[in-house]
């Protein structure tokens, strides 16, 4: 099945420094959705978005929905330990009924 | 709050064994699914359901059947399980009025076929 780009594959990163991933397509979505997935556990979502050029906050992670549907970014300001995990972003074609396409994940790591 | 749960978060079966990964969702969604996730693999959909008694096969079907005789489980079976089949099980739903493609992950059941 079709993956989305995501990138970068993984991140090391000092506490306290900013952090940006982003996911792109060769295909234009309807939808973008951002998860975080612990160690261990299930993917949570963070943000969802509907609507091409919007910019949705929750807390110190922010995402925006490209202006050209092929693509969303998500930004963690301030990183903090607790920010470890694996992120994905995920798409839904405007065909609807579809399930939705999964990045293959950026893994964060934070180093206090 | 949606809420996803799986009957177990880890299990242990011998080769050749049948498997039955339960999942149930308490929000009335009418779509759900199955993934396997491997390292260097993410997330890939075994099957999904988009009603009840309908399945749909997923990208990596082979070796696995399920089940949804409720609206709000969904079963995943493995007919014999085999040591390639251990993994990191992830059931998900959707649905609602709004914002129907917007899936929920359960915990995920860690697989060790021995």
């Amino acid at each position: 099945g079709q993956q989305l780009n995501q990138s970068p594959q993984s991140m090391f990163i000092q506490e306290g420094e900013d952090v940006s991933m982003n996911c792109t397509s060769s295909s234009i979505f309807n939808t973008w959705l951002w998860y975080k997935q612990d160690p261990g556990e299930g993917p949570v979502l963070l943000i969802a978005l509907y609507k091409a050029g919007e910019l949705t906050s929750n807390g110190r992670l922010t995402a925006q929905f490209g202006i050209t549907r092929k693509d969303s970014f998500l930004n963690i300001s301030a990183s903090i330990p607790s920010d470890v995990g694996i992120y994905f972003c995920a798409g839904q074609f405007p065909s609807g009924n579809t399930p939705l396409v999964f990045g293959k994940g950026t893994r964060l790591s934070v180093i206090a | 709050d949606v809420k996803v749960t799986q009957s177990s978060r880890y299990l242990v079966k011998r080769t050749g064994e049948k498997v039955f990964l339960e999942c149930v969702q308490d929000m009335d969604h009418e779509n759900m699914f199955w993934y396997r996730q491997d390292p260097g693999l993410g997330l890939r959909l075994i099957y999904f359901s988009y009603d009840v008694k309908m399945k749909e096969k997923g990208d990596i079907p082979e070796g696995y059947s399920v089940s949804r005789e409720k609206k709000e489980r969904f079963s995943l079976i493995l007919e014999s399980a085999s040591t390639n089949q251990t993994s990191m099980y992830l059931c998900a739903s959707s649905g609602g009025t709004f914002h129907t493609d917007t899936q929920y992950f359960g915990p995920g059941t860690r697989l060790t076929v021995l």
